[in-house]
């Protein structure tokens, strides 16, 4: 079974500056997707940017973009440029790839501030 | 493009009162359908996975069960519900036409408070 843990339950950031959100998780499989998505108050999920296990480039989308390191089992989101829109809670997810179903198993969440 | 609709939006039902939660994708077939809870704001816990119609599969005991009984809609019940069953579901589809899963997209969400 995969486990996926998120150390920092409560983040905050001035706008404009920089933040990173940290995410480990365990897995024996060698073939995954990493995700984080995005719950605003509306608590809508929003797919924020995914990373497939076999590529060693980060993945980015815009001012988001991510730490992968393999081996230490790591997956951290750094937002730059910070916006009052990025307040939301954090969530970092697991999928194993390949599968016929797509389950997900989520770390308990970051709540992310941006103050202005 | 593929959608999906949750509802309703709120419930506040009474403890031992039957519950029915439904969800239905647009856009796509034979999707893999899901529902999460959502305990006071934290974590996201999977319940019930469906891969086709008539199949469920359950991660978790509870008080709960899944039904899917078309190929895109998929209804989480209960017969009687129990405080703890308060929380927010979602739920969610992947695969489907869109080929492998590669990622999952969520409805809106039902806040249940059992009282």
């Amino acid at each position: 079974a995969q486990t996926v843990t998120q150390s920092q339950p409560e983040m905050s950031v001035q706008e404009a500056e920089t933040v990173t959100l940290s995410c480990t998780y365990d897995t024996s499989e060698n073939n995954y997707y990493l995700f984080w998505y995005k719950q605003p108050p509306s608590r809508q999920m929003i797919l924020v940017i995914r990373q497939e296990a076999y590529k060693q480039q980060n993945a980015t989308e815009n001012r988001f973009s991510v730490n992968f390191q393999k081996a230490a089992k790591s997956f951290s989101l750094k937002i730059s440029d910070s916006q009052l829109g990025d307040t939301a809670m954090y969530f970092c997810a697991f999928m194993m790839r390949g599968t016929s179903y797509g389950k997900l198993t989520f770390g308990q969440g970051t709540i992310l501030t941006v103050h202005p | 493009s593929q959608t999906i609709h949750q509802w309703p939006a709120t419930l506040v039902q009474p403890v031992g009162s039957p519950l029915s939660l439904e969800c239905t994708v647009e856009g796509t077939s034979n999707p893999n359908l899901y529902w999460y809870r959502q305990a006071a704001g934290r974590g996201l816990q999977l319940l019930f996975y469906s891969v086709g119609i008539g199949q469920i599969s359950s991660e978790v005991p509870q008080n709960l069960s899944a039904s899917r009984p078309q190929d895109r809609q998929f209804i989480l019940s209960s017969k009687k519900l129990l405080l703890s069953d308060s929380g927010f579901y979602l739920c969610a589809w992947s695969g489907g036409t869109r080929g492998l899963n590669t990622e999952a997209f969520f409805g809106q969400g039902t806040r249940l408070t059992v009282v």
